[in-house]
């Protein structure tokens, strides 16, 4: 079975530009979550969808916004970036909203580089 | 107080030692303790999980939990240089959050 997936891997961006990361998660699983992880610091919770709904939201600005479709793969949206939004995205599935099966499963992540 | 502290290392091990890596937790109400393995430039990977107070062995890998001091420590036995990566606590309270530490840098020395 295919692991979850991210597209795409590097991407280089200006200030102010948006940008759309995507991720699809391991097959059965329901919840993804988005993180972002700088250089040098663990992975920063963005957001959670479970059930094409959005169960949790993390201290982030209202430019990052996702969505999750039907076939619980999803989008992360970045408007008017900023040179501190260069990072590592993570996209993690997990077959729960979280609790006690809420062990995650990351893709390889988007690399954003904004100039 | 940071939700979930690790030390940042280096913390330097000879192969065949036991590496010992610690975490502590500021959330009573957790529920779900995770370390993930991050080699260099690659995602994390999911190592262990622990739920209830006291040690879970997988192989050369022990996590231990104790709840009463917000506690949570990996340890790796017979150490190889493929184990030097950085290693990420994680922590549930239930809900639809997990919290990362900062991580801490593991290396064996061949």
């Amino acid at each position: 079975d295919a692991g979850v997936t991210q597209s795409p891997t590097h991407l280089i961006k200006t200030r102010g530009q948006h940008v759309t990361l995507r991720c699809s998660p391991i097959s059965g699983h329901k919840s993804v979550s988005w993180y972002q992880q700088v250089l040098g610091q663990g992975p920063q919770f963005i957001f959670q969808y479970y059930e094409k709904e959005e169960r949790g939201r993390g201290n982030f600005p209202d430019r990052f916004s996702a969505r999750q479709f039907p076939n619980y793969s999803s989008e992360l949206n970045v408007n008017a970036l900023l040179l501190g939004d260069s990072a590592l995205y993570l996209c993690a599935s997990s077959l729960s909203a979280g609790g006690s099966t809420g062990e995650l499963f990351f893709g390889e992540g988007s690399r954003l580089t904004v100039l | 107080q940071k939700e979930v502290e690790q030390n940042s290392g280096p913390l330097s091990v000879p192969e065949g030692a036991i590496a010992s890596l610690n975490c502590t937790y500021s959330d009573r109400g957790s529920q779900s303790f995770f370390w993930y393995r991050q080699y260099s430039g690659k995602s994390p990977e999911l190592i262990m999980f622990i739920y209830s107070n006291g040690d879970k062995e997988d192989g050369r890998f022990t996590a231990q939990l104790n709840k009463a001091s917000q506690y949570v420590s990996l340890l790796i036995r017979d150490s190889q240089p493929s184990d030097s990566a950085t290693y990420l606590c994680a922590v549930n309270a239930g809900g639809f959050k997990t919290i990362f530490g900062a991580g801490t840098r593991l290396f064996v020395k061949a």
